[in-house]
């Protein structure tokens, strides 16, 4: 089956550094990635779309300069958190599609700002 | 906007019972749903998914699930439950042509020995 990696698995920073997440697709070529966060006990929000090789999309109300994705290539696409804040603490899961319709997620990352 | 609503935070079910999780949309038309489930610390794995055709969908690990169109649900059930089914269930509905899933809050199912 498809299998979709994310690396680090956990993070804890400082407040004010940034933290980069990376979301790779392991034996199939995405063309589109998903980036989700998830607060305790509620359900997954869609932050942004991303499409190998383009701008990613922005859901209203993400802050794109906050939240930095790269998409550079069809099996690995990275989420940057900027200057991180406590706020930003969440639990972030990518999904990946290749030509069909489902998308694979990944197991997630913990992140925790201090 | 497209919803979907799980009306049930919690669902606390002896092993070896039925199970049924419970999930409406709100839509216009027939949209695409899903049902994954997330264990602890963990993402999501896809149960089962509804397109078109056949109503009653058949997943894995025993679960499946019924398109009731008049009633615009999308209801879970096992016939019986295993101790490691305990995890946190999404029930998430997309438009045709995005495929691109909204999740309801999810429901946690509790397993007791």
């Amino acid at each position: 089956g498809a299998v979709v990696s994310q690396h680090p698995s956990r993070v804890i920073c400082k407040s004010g550094t940034s933290v980069k997440i990376e979301c790779r697709s392991l034996d199939f070529q995405a063309t589109t990635m998903f980036w989700y966060r998830q607060f305790p006990k509620q359900s997954l929000m869609l932050m942004a779309t991303s499409n190998e090789g383009s701008k990613a999309t922005y859901e209203q109300g993400v802050e794109k300069d906050k939240f930095l994705i790269n998409h550079a290539s069809l099996t690995l696409s990275t989420l940057t958190v900027t200057s991180a804040h406590p706020e930003d603490s969440s639990f972030y899961i990518c999904s990946a599609r290749a030509q069909g319709n489902e998308q694979f997620f990944g197991p997630g990352t913990r992140l925790t700002v201090l | 906007a497209q919803s979907v609503t799980q009306p049930d935070i919690h669902i606390t079910v002896s092993e070896g019972a039925s199970l049924e999780l419970r999930c409406n949309y709100s839509y216009g038309a027939t949209p695409y749903l899903f049902w994954y489930v997330q264990s602890p610390g963990q993402g999501l794995q896809l149960l089962l998914k509804y397109f078109s055709g056949d109503t009653l969908v058949q997943g894995i690990k025993g679960f499946e699930a019924e398109f009731k169109r008049s009633q615009s649900s999308f209801n879970l059930r096992k016939p019986s439950v295993h101790w490691s089914d305990a995890a946190e269930y999404f029930c998430a509905v997309a438009l045709g042509g995005s495929y691109i899933p909204t999740f309801g809050r999810g429901t946690s199912l509790i397993v007791h020995p």
